[in-house]
């Protein structure tokens, strides 16, 4: 799996637009972008995946470079319940054998009344 | 709820008890996962089984044994540990071995 790069810690006012930002310059043709949140004590939560679109959901949009080199993941009106650590995975998708998957340190989002 | 149940949710133990994590999920998948997290570490892939087979090992101490008896069901069965093995372990499942994974609760491990 390609190497990502997110910022440790971002705050957010309530109520706005939280983007949160991951560069995964190494990614591979057939890699997905994968976003998952962890909030405080609880097993972590999948929000979205996309592999070259942008794509949303109930839960967020993500927002994929044309070059596919870094990648936004956007709550569109942040509340208190989304303060987590939010991680950025790159992976292969529905196709071949295993493989690893790394979750790294990810963003610690913090949303302020 | 994620459709993974992990039991116990919390769990005390001495360094000479044996112990099992239960997991369960409802979903239909056929890949299980176990991760630990320590504090302030990453999460840590322990073991992978895809349709009840094995197919992860990451270099996992012995004292932790799985076990997966169907493609619904997941163990971890525990003894002799350590006070550092004391983490919250994770249960994962997913569709295939290649699609997101859903997430249980977590089981609180404190080793005494």
């Amino acid at each position: 799996d390609a190497k990502t790069t997110q910022p440790p810690s971002m705050d957010c006012a309530e109520g706005r637009a939280a983007n949160l930002p991951c560069n995964h310059s190494t990614i591979s043709g057939n890699e997905y972008v994968y976003w998952y949140r962890q909030i405080h004590s609880q097993g972590p939560q999948y929000i979205i995946h996309g592999l070259k679109n942008n794509e949303t959901n109930e839960m967020a949009s993500l927002i994929i470079t044309e070059d596919r080199k870094s990648s936004t993941l956007i709550l569109p009106h942040a509340t208190l319940r989304d303060t987590a650590v939010y991680y950025c995975i790159v992976r292969v998708g529905n196709s071949g054998g295993y493989q690893k998957v790394t979750f790294g340190t990810g963003t610690k989002l913090q949303v302020i009344p | 709820e994620t459709g993974v149940t992990q039991t116990p949710r919390h769990l005390v133990m001495g360094m000479t008890n044996k112990k099992s994590l239960k997991c369960e999920q409802h979903l239909g998948h056929n890949a299980m996962y176990w991760y630990k997290q320590s504090a302030k570490k990453p999460l840590e892939l322990m073991f992978v089984y895809n349709f009840k087979e094995q197919t992860e090992n990451n270099s996992v101490p012995s004292r932790f044994s799985p076990e997966c008896p169907n493609s619904s069901h997941l163990f971890l069965h525990l003894h002799t540990l350590q006070p550092e093995d004391s983490a919250l372990y994770l249960c994962a499942s997913s569709r295939t071995v290649n699609t997101e994974a859903f997430f249980g609760q977590g089981t609180r491990l404190t080793v005494v």
